[in-house]
């Protein structure tokens, strides 16, 4: 079946520190993946996403991820973290570019000052 | 480009009522929408995918009797939460795909409702 881990619930980094949060996927296929992140009473807004070709995705607001095969993993990274970055991050995996989405529990991601 | 429009943003209504959440894609013709519920601190489950003009397909255990789904323009598709219980609150989101300005698939989420049953 189908799936996404996350497994980190919540993190809290440092304004400034690096910041890298989890995602492993379970899938028959070729994925697509993906990262959104939610604030508060918001919806979704796409970070970056993956399809094929370059495993190293740069995405918006400084983020990028690493796709990598072996490891079944697609782990989002920013080398300096704001205080503007606490939310939840989700990571979500389908077959196709554009379709419905399997979704991580998600990560909570607080900043300290 | 590719903007999706979710409303109400919140709503708060009587168990035992209905509530009809709309989803609308502003500036492309979304061929698909897609209907996502999620519970405080989890994730988003997909609850049904409706394609303009048919029926909605409905996830293995959403019943489809109480989130009536209808997506009867390339613009438009709502949820329908019928006869209300506390359990159903919930925020609900809403994705639309459809070529956007670029002629390339898009999928876009709606900001979500949030719905509160007393």
């Amino acid at each position: 079946a189908q799936s996404v881990t996350q497994p980190d619930i919540h993190i809290t980094v440092s304004e400034g520190a690096s910041l890298e949060l989890r995602c492993n996927y379970s899938y028959g296929a070729t994925p697509y993946l993906f990262w959104y992140v939610q604030s508060p009473g918001q919806g979704l807004q796409l970070l970056l996403k993956y399809f094929s070709g370059d495993t190293l995705v740069q995405g918006i607001k400084g983020f990028e991820a690493e796709f990598k095969r072996s490891q079944s993993s697609f782990n989002l990274r920013k080398p300096s973290v704001h205080w503007s970055d606490a939310a939840e991050y989700f990571c979500a995996v389908s077959n196709q570019a554009v379709t419905a989405l399997i979704f991580g529990k998600g990560t909570t991601l607080s900043v300290s000052s | 480009g590719a903007v999706v429009s979710q409303h109400p943003s919140w709503v708060i209504c009587k168990s035992g009522t209905s509530v009809k959440i709309e989803c609308r894609s502003l500036d492309f013709q979304a061929t698909t929408m897609f209907w996502y519920r999620q519970f405080p601190k989890q994730s988003l489950m997909l609850m049904a995918t409706s394609n303009e003009g048919s029926k909605a397909t409905y996830e293995q255990g959403v019943e489809k009797d109480k989130f009536l789904i209808n997506h009867a323009s390339l613009t438009l598709s709502t949820l329908t939460v019928t006869s209300a219980h506390p359990e159903d609150s919930s925020f609900y989101i809403c994705s639309a795909r459809g070529l956007g300005n670029s002629g390339a698939n898009v999928l876009t989420f709606g900001a979500g409702s949030r719905l509160t049953v007393l």
